[in-house]
């Protein structure tokens, strides 16, 4: 089966960037979606296909990917933006990377 | 606007089954399949399966097919997931999420999450 590696844990100091990563055999080639999930909350789309962001989603929000690995990129962090991180693609099931925590220093 | 609202939390016994529903609005119900996922306490997010619910076509995960069953009310825009079988490791906060439509399988609206405690 399909396995998307992130890191567990980043941290980051406010007004810096945040690159969250998600390795994957050739993941370039898939579509990945990136979910933020804050304590006790349902998860929230913040960016999908190659840099796409839904309505009310920050610009500071990014995505990119090469071969094997997808990024997302927070700049000029927030303490808001202290959560949780999920990468997800499609490999004949929904798969979801195993989640990055974000600790805004 | 688009809103997913489940049902509320569950406590169910070892062997039983637990049926969670989620009601749609702001939006063609049947316009968008619905996917269902799960995340144990602590854990990382489980995808379980989607349902189209034009057709009431399903497609579940590996890790649950038998043992899970997805289906919908068009008249009521409402989707719902059973779970069978259970046990400790199905303890978890379920979800339902809509499908973003582009056929490459992301949610863009997720319901608030329903708990599941079984427990004897």
């Amino acid at each position: 089966s399909y396995v998307l590696t992130q890191p567990p844990s980043l941290s980051v100091a406010p007004g810096k960037t945040a690159r969250i990563t998600c390795g994957g055999n050739n993941i370039g080639s898939k579509s990945v979606y990136w979910y933020q999930q804050k304590p006790g909350q349902a998860p929230v789309l913040v960016v999908y296909g190659i840099s796409g962001r839904p309505s009310g989603i920050p610009e500071r929000f990014s995505g990119s990917k090469s071969y094997n690995t997808a990024t997302l990129t927070i700049s000029r962090v927030e303490a808001g933006d202290e959560a949780d991180y999920y990468c997800q693609v499609w490999d004949g099931e929904v798969v979801f990377g195993g989640g990055t925590k974000l600790t805004v220093l | 606007q688009v809103q997913l609202v489940q049902s509320g939390p569950e406590v169910k016994k070892p062997g039983a089954s637990v049926k969670v529903s989620c009601k749609t609005s702001g939006y063609t119900f049947t316009g968008h399949y619905m996917h269902w996922v799960r995340q144990a306490p602590g854990q990382g997010l489980e995808w379980m399966g989607w349902i189209n619910p034009y057709s009431g076509g399903t497609k579940y995960a590996q890790k649950f097919q038998g043992r899970v069953s997805m289906t919908r009310d068009t008249s009521i825009s409402t989707a719902y997931m059973e779970l069978s079988g259970l046990t400790s490791d199905d303890m978890a906060v379920y979800y339902c999420g809509r499908d973003e439509g582009s056929t490459s399988w992301g949610v863009d609206v997720w319901g608030q999450g329903t708990k599941v405690t079984v427990s004897s």
